[in-house]
Parts: structure tokens; sequence; C-alpha cells
């Protein structure tokens, strides 16, 4: 298995565009999470995803993101207008139910620059 | 509310140097508690879990109920230590979520 997967790996944008960041679980994970990451905040959870259904996304900043799982192996995080402040490194990552707590597997991150 | 807290963004030492990159939290019940490491240009991976009580690449992390601390030691600290390091408490029974502590990059010097 690669792993988790992500999309694109560098994007840089200008304000008020839409931008869309693409995440490909471990197959037969059934968790999926999305994390930010910042030099001020460190690793923050965005929203996560058990079986697809969206269980938590008490950490999504605004209404300008959102977050969807369609299916099992593909999950998209949308933030539309982007904003200079979005610049982010942002993770998924997956876990399976039956695995070792606390253990998650991540993607290597996009890099998001919104000018 | 459940906390986690590192309190040194940036920490720098000499190689042969002991390191502890401190961790501090705040759970209520008996959390378990996770270190993940980033090295650089790699993913974001774990490190050690405190309930495995093992020892990875050296380093190894205790569980101190009375301080509520879940410090990350290594005795001798090599180069190839500079990361970022993250601590991870989860709470038992709960969803599979982790909130990371906020972060310590590690600088080993020569």
């Amino acid at each position: 298995d690669a792993g988790v997967i992500q999309s694109p790996r560098h994007e840089v944008t200008e304000m008020g565009q839409e931008v869309t960041l693409r995440c490909k679980p471990i197959s037969g994970h059934d968790y999926l999470f999305w994390y930010r990451q910042t030099m001020m905040r460190g690793l923050e959870l965005l929203i996560y995803f058990n079986n697809n259904v969206p269980i938590d996304d008490s950490g999504m900043p605004e209404d300008r993101f959102s977050a969807k799982m369609p299916n099992a192996s593909f999950s998209t995080l949308k933030i539309q207008p982007s904003e200079p402040r979005d610049s982010a490194v942002y993770f998924c990552a997956s876990s399976f139910y039956a695995g070792p707590p606390g253990e998650l597997f991540f993607g290597e991150g996009s890099r998001l620059t919104v000018l | 509310a459940q906390r986690v807290t590192q309190p040194e963004k940036l920490l720098s030492v000499f190689k042969g140097a002991p390191v502890e990159l401190k961790c501090n939290y705040s759970y209520s019940g008996s959390p378990e508690l996770f270190w993940y490491v980033q090295y650089s240009r790699q993913r974001l991976q774990l490190l050690l879990r405190h309930i495995s009580r093992e020892s990875i690449k050296g380093f190894t992390a205790d569980l101190n109920k009375g301080e509520t601390s879940f410090h990350l030691k290594k005795p001798f600290a090599q180069e190839e230590d500079s990361a970022m390091y993250y601590c991870a408490p989860h709470r038992s029974g709960s969803a599979r979520q982790l909130t990371f502590g906020s972060g310590t990059q590690l600088t080993v010097l020569p």
C-alpha cells in the first residue's frame, strides 16, 4: 500500500479563489482525519469521518471550509473563498477501528499558499 | 477542558547531550499518550506510545500521573533526531481522533 495519498502537494493561489485538497486513505481504514499545521498553532484537527460520515467538524474554522467523503477511498477539503490566513500545510490521516488506538497514518501533506 | 501543552516551540542541543521534550496534559480520567515525530520531508509518524513502555530510537517517555506529564527523553542526542515532535494524549474509550500539542522543533547541533 502506498499509504495515504494527498494531492496536490503544493498549491499557490490568490485570495478569493477556490481551493480543493484531495485525500485517498489507506484501503480498509474506516477513519479519516483532516488536520491543519501552522507554526503558531501546531496541528489542529479540522474534521474527521467514520465510515464516510462526518463525526466532528467543530475544528473547521469557518463556513468557508467544507469537507466531503463520498466514498471510502476519497475525501476532499474545500476552501471557498480562500484567504491569506488559510496558508498552511493540510494533512490527511487515516486509521483502522480495530488497529491500535492512537495510531494514525498521515499523508505527506498539501502545502497551501494563498497570496 | 482537555489540554495538552508543549512549552517549548524550539529546542536546540548538542550532539551527545541529553534531550528532554516536555509535554503536560490536562485530561480527565486516564489518557493514553503518544509521541509523534516528523522528520524533514517525511510524513508525520508515530514514535512511541506510553502503554507499550517501549524505547524507540533511544527515546523513552514516562507517564507521570502526579505531574500530568509525558516528557520524551533521550540520553544522547544524535543529529538525525532533529525533527518536529508532537505529544498527543488520547482519552481511553473515546473516539479515534487525536489532539496534538503545538509541537517542539528539536535541532541537534554537531
